[in-house]
């Protein structure tokens, strides 16, 4: 079955670095890929939608210039936290989905769990 | 290796009758587990959960029932509305509830007028 996958699954930074978090469907095109950020019991926000070959679409009130995401390639899609902060500590989850499944499947990756100090 | 998983990619059931989704998992450490719907274009919204020291959580017209032994869930829906109509993700998590969640690839429910 399809798979997605998110590099690395965990990471802890310092504050006021950058962090690269990638999300890569494995075995499938992914036209279209979301990132969410997982937040106490369990509640989900949608940062943003990545659609291939051109500008992320950024939920309101998520920072576009702090969660810069780049959609290079059908397979890859990337999340940079910039100048990370201890309240960006967080799970970051993605997920990915064809435009040409009609059922719309969403295939979700591992998650990464970010940790600022 | 997909560690939660919805067979059924969708279901269709008329408005006023029962809807059952089901998912399976098979990671003996997930311990808790939820249930999110999503409508379009937004991202998925909690709606129901249940930790594994119980067998049933029951919310208005929201049912969840974990059979542990199988590692199965379903989430019941009775009656349903034309409103339900939705994709509706299972997850799970470890450490109750504490840990990443892992999600299911989702069952798009139409309600049939």
């Amino acid at each position: 079955g399809a798979v997605v996958s998110q590099h690395p699954s965990w990471v802890i930074c310092k504050s006021g670095t950058s962090v690269k978090i990638e999300c890569r469907s494995l075995d499938f095109q992914a036209t279209t890929m979301f990132w969410y950020r997982q937040f106490p019991k369990q509640s989900l926000m949608l940062m943003a939608t990545s659609n291939e070959g051109s500008k992320a679409t950024y939920e309101q009130g998520v920072e576009k210039d702090k969660f810069l995401i780049n959609h290079a390639s059908l397979t890859l899609s990337t999340l940079t936290v910039t100048s990370a902060h201890p309240e960006d500590s967080s799970f970051y989850i993605c997920s990915a989905r064809d435009l040409r499944d009609p059922t719309d499947t969403q295939y979700f990756g591992p998650g990464t769990r970010l940790t600022v100090l | 290796d997909q560690q939660v998983k919805q067979n059924s990619p969708s279901l269709s059931v008329q408005e006023g009758r029962i809807s059952i989704l089901n998912c399976d998992y098979t990671n003996s450490m997930f311990d808790y587990f939820l249930w999110y719907k999503k409508y379009p274009a937004e991202g998925p919204t909690f709606l129901i959960s249940i930790s594994s020291i119980k067998d049933k959580n029951e919310d208005g017209r929201f049912t969840v029932f974990l059979n542990k032994s199988a590692k199965h869930l379903s989430l019941h829906i009775v009656p349903s509305q034309p409103g339900d109509s939705a994709v509706y993700f299972c997850a799970a998590s470890s450490n109750f509830g504490n840990e990443k969640l892992t999600f299911g690839t989702g069952t798009r429910l139409t309600i049939i007028p």
